[in-house]
């Protein structure tokens, strides 16, 4: 079975604090994704990665940063986490564009930021 | 640029009548896909359906279909006989064949009404 698992389901940091947040995918995918959902904005992305060591900034990356050291695992890192970051984190996965070729996802990670 | 605009932020329907949730996209390709998405108040994000942009007939899985209409760039997700468990956020998303990127919309929440 199709598998994407995040580190955490919910987290609390502090102001300043670097937060790292990990995402593992078992389907052999090249693709995998960062978003941030927040309401009323649906999903938007912060960073993917199409290959090991290659990434690509989403619409909005500023104040993250992402690391692609295995095919299997993709981290988001928060430097110096603000407020303005609480959030639903999403990651997934997907195979290479084309076709029906759909992204499978995490179960989430709620950051807190106080 | 490639954009998904769903304009029902909430939505509520009674059990066993079928329901639209509308989804329009902007895009100057000629190749891509659309695809439905459920996340339950749980978080996971679902995958329900997929319309590829040179699909004649439109794409049905069980209680969803998906009524395409290309020259109006329309891609609405049709529920039949809703269920208590219908009741979640719906996203539509879309993505370019020559492109990793996946571009999704604000979300639409469906209540089901017993």
């Amino acid at each position: 079975d199709v598998k994407v698992t995040q580190s955490s389901r919910y987290l609390v940091k502090r102001t300043g604090e670097k937060v790292f947040l990990e995402c593992v995918q078992d389907m052999d995918h090249e693709n995998m994704f960062w978003y941030r959902q927040d309401p009323g904005l649906g999903l938007r992305l912060i960073y993917f990665s199409y290959d090991v060591k290659m990434k690509e900034k989403g619409d909005i990356p500023e104040g993250y940063s992402v690391s692609r050291e295995k095919k299997e695992r993709f981290s988001l890192i928060l430097e110096s986490a603000s407020t303005n970051q609480t959030s639903m984190y999403l990651c997934a996965s997907s195979l290479v564009a084309g076709g029906h070729n759909e992204q499978f996802f995490g179960p989430g990670t709620r950051l807190t930021v106080l | 640029a490639q954009k998904i605009t769903q304009t029902q932020p909430g939505m509520f329907v009674q059990e066993k009548e079928a329901v639209t949730l509308d989804c329009t996209y902007d895009t100057s390709d000629q190749s891509y896909g659309l695809f439905w998405y459920k996340q339950p108040s749980s978080g996971e994000m679902i995958f329900l359906i997929y319309q590829g942009s040179y699909d004649e007939q439109n794409a049905t899985e069980g209680r969803y279909s998906l009524n395409f209409q290309k020259a109006r760039k329309s891609a609405n997700l049709v529920i039949s006989a809703s269920q208590l468990g219908d009741s979640a956020m719906y996203f539509c998303a879309m993505r370019s064949y020559n492109f990793n990127k996946f571009y999704f919309g604000s979300g639409t929440k469906l209540n089901v009404k017993p």
